[in-house]
């Protein structure tokens, strides 16, 4: 079955200094991988997947993932961090196996601090 | 704004009643998915409709049931409620259910559920 682990479970981080957020993939096929935000009391927005082509996939506000084969890995990355990036993210995959329903990881809440 | 929008957004009701969570897919969009995510259990896939037919179930309890109606909007039936069915249902939408493809599943802001 498909997977998404996320070993951490609170990312610090000062504002200004790299953000990165780690998850890794279990899939029997192709992955599809996304990259989700919460911000507090509001609904998952959407920030970036991959499907196939460049490793490196830019998203909004400012953040960028990085596809991994050899490490099934889909690490969330942002050059900068700001205080308004503090929020929960989740990691998800898609098998291209006939399962077309999202598998979401635990969630990392990241707190950027001033 | 993702474009699905979901009603209503906070919901108290008591043990062993019934409640009904309603979603407008985004425009164009064929497929609805329903979510809930608890504390314990985190984000867990119940079910999906594309275009009025069930099209995969997952972890859904059989006092759950939901529909998606000719105009594709989608509602969720939550019966015989129990203290541990306090959660935040997300209703999700993507362009299409198919199996192979990498459309994008937006989330409308989730009805919070507490059940006392």
């Amino acid at each position: 079955a498909q997977s998404v682990a996320q070993p951490e479970d609170q990312v610090n981080v000062a504002e200004g200094n790299p953000l990165t957020v780690k998850c890794t993939y279990s899939v029997s096929g192709n992955p599809y991988l996304f990259w989700y935000v919460q911000y507090p009391n509001r609904g998952l927005q959407f920030l970036l997947k991959y499907i196939t082509g460049d490793n490196l996939v830019k998203g909004s506000y400012g953040f960028e993932a990085e596809f991994n084969k050899s490490q099934t890995s889909f690490h969330l990355k942002k050059p900068s961090a700001l205080v308004s990036d503090s929020a929960l993210y989740f990691c998800a995959v898609r098998d291209s196996h006939g399962n077309n329903r999202l598998a979401f990881g635990k969630g990392n809440q990241v707190v950027v601090i001033p | 704004d993702s474009g699905v929008t979901q009603t209503p957004k906070h919901l108290i009701t008591a043990t062993g009643q019934r409640v009904t969570l309603r979603c407008s897919p985004r425009s164009g969009d064929l497929s609805v998915y329903w979510y809930q995510q608890s504390l314990d259990q985190g984000l867990q896939f119940l079910i999906q409709y594309y275009n009025g037919e069930e099209r995969a179930k997952g972890n859904i309890l059989e006092r759950f049931s939901a529909q998606q109606f000719p105009d594709l909007h989608s509602e969720l039936n939550l019966s015989s409620l129990e203290l541990g069915d306090s959660a935040l249902y997300f209703c999700a939408s993507s362009a299409s259910g198919d199996r192979v493809g990498g459309n994008t599943i937006y989330f409308g802001e989730g009805s919070w559920l507490t059940v006392v």
